[in-house]
């Protein structure tokens, strides 16, 4: 199961755009990238999934490299709203498949 | 969107007791999940379930039971509660093919 690593928190402000950047060097041929948005007290939720080059929706874009040992979470003009949790997650559909969370980043907008 | 449902979202229990904690899905999801997940720290997973009949522990040990007897249902059951049960249990549930999780709200616990 591919580990990944995250900064631990960061900060922005608002309207900037923000970069969070997660490593998983050890991702499998079959293994999908997808990252989750986690506001205190709630679950967390779906924000953007992908397997390789860019992936863009309402709300974020996400970009993987050729080698995917990384990928970048990228979210454009920041409000104080998304001060929360993000995490990244990496894994597949098939067969054995347990979705383990890492410590996630702490984002904090600023006015 | 999602419909998983986690009840109750708040409980606050004596130690000794037994507890339910009660989690639905409408999405006919074969995947089904819980986590627990202390405040300000990571979720962990505690036991997990690929279908009807199918239950497996997770990554964190837990006195905690499971039982998948529908597609839609996934209680998690405590037999004896203790304050370090305190924490926010959250059941989350996913397609057969695909790695997107739909979480519950979430039940906080206290065990006193």
């Amino acid at each position: 199961l591919a580990k990944t690593t995250q900064p631990i928190s960061m900060d922005s402000y608002e309207g900037q755009e923000v970069n969070i950047t997660c490593s998983h060097n050890n991702i499998a041929t079959n293994d999908y990238i997808t990252w989750y948005q986690q506001f205190p007290s709630q679950g967390p939720r779906f924000i953007i999934q992908g397997y390789k080059t860019k992936v863009t929706n309402e709300v974020a874009s996400l970009f993987i490299p050729a080698d995917r040992k990384s990928s970048t979470l990228s979210l454009p003009r920041v409000s104080l709203s998304d001060t929360a949790v993000y995490y990244c997650l990496v894994g597949n559909s098939g067969g054995y498949n347990k979705l383990i969370f890492g410590a996630g980043t702490r984002l904090a907008v600023h006015p | 969107e999602a419909d998983i449902y986690q009840t109750p979202r708040y409980l606050v229990i004596g130690t000794g007791k037994k507890i339910t904690l009660e989690c639905s899905q409408t999405m006919g999801h074969d995947k089904m999940y819980w986590y627990q997940q202390d405040p300000g720290m990571e979720l962990h997973l505690i036991h997990y379930s690929y279908g009807v009949n199918s239950t497996e522990k997770g990554d964190l040990s837990s006195e905690s039971t499971v039982s998948r007897i529908r597609t839609e249902h996934f209680p998690l059951t405590l037999e004896s509660a203790r304050p370090s049960h305190t924490s926010q249990y959250l059941c989350a549930s996913s397609e057969s093919k695909g790695e997107k999780l739909f979480f519950g709200s979430g039940t906080q616990l206290s065990v006193l």
